[in-house]
């Protein structure tokens, strides 16, 4: 069964700071991996979705990288801002397709 | 398109009384997937579709749940004879799906209370 972990499980950041947030999973044979954003009471947003096949993906202020070999991806935030506080999860299907979530970061982006 | 949508979005409930969820994926998407969080913890799969078919269930769904996507398009979840074990955030979400798994997107999800 895929393993996925997420450190930090909280983080707190002055307001235009750069941040990382970590995800590790114990199997590597991945097709893909998601980010989401979850605000408090609120569904899934989906960030970014790299491919398996790709190292890198970019939205805005978002960059996720990915490092299959390692088990390993991070979403770097760039300039952080009050409305990037949320809880930040990573996502990994397996080979039926069913998703694995981390617990996710709670991210809080003080003015 | 609105993207995915959600029914209820509460729910409270008292202890053994039954419950049914309505998820409507995003329209050209052909699975559909059913997930539980818990507050501080991230989502559980429980089951997904692909088009009608139940492809697969996870073992934390007791005979209580059953899921259903006639015709492949929207789905319910019922919750027969609930307990307070159920109170949870059922989420809902829905891809398309080729050969491997797709992006998924969310709804806002149906929050369960069950006193």
């Amino acid at each position: 069964k895929q393993e996925v972990t997420q450190i930090p499980a909280a983080l707190s950041v002055p307001e235009g700071e750069n941040l990382v947030l970590n995800c590790s999973f114990t199997d590597s044979a991945i097709y893909n991996l998601q980010w989401f954003r979850q605000d408090p009471g609120k569904g899934l947003t989906s960030l970014l979705l790299i491919q398996s096949s790709q190292r890198e993906q970019t939205s805005g202020r978002l960059n996720a990288s990915l490092d299959k070999s390692s088990g390993r991806s991070t979403l770097y935030i760039a300039a952080s801002q009050p409305g990037d506080s949320a809880t930040y999860l990573c996502a990994v299907p397996n080979t039926g397709n069913q998703f694995y979530f981390g617990t996710g970061t709670s991210l809080t982006v003080i003015p | 398109d609105t993207g995915v949508s959600q029914d209820p979005r509460h729910k409270i409930t008292k202890r053994g009384q039954n419950v049914t969820f309505r998820c409507d994926p995003i329209s050209e998407h052909n699975r559909l997937y059913w997930y539980r969080q818990t507050l501080g913890q991230g989502p559980e799969f429980l089951t997904y579709f692909q088009n009608e078919a139940q492809l697969e269930k996870s073992r934390l769904l007791s005979d209580r749940f059953s899921a259903e996507r006639p015709k492949g398009s929207f789905s319910t979840l019922e919750i027969q004879r609930t307990e307070q074990g159920d109170s949870a955030m059922y989420l809902c979400a829905s891809s398309l799906v080729w050969e491997f798994a797709g992006e998924l997107f969310f709804g806002e999800g149906s929050r369960l209370t069950v006193l």
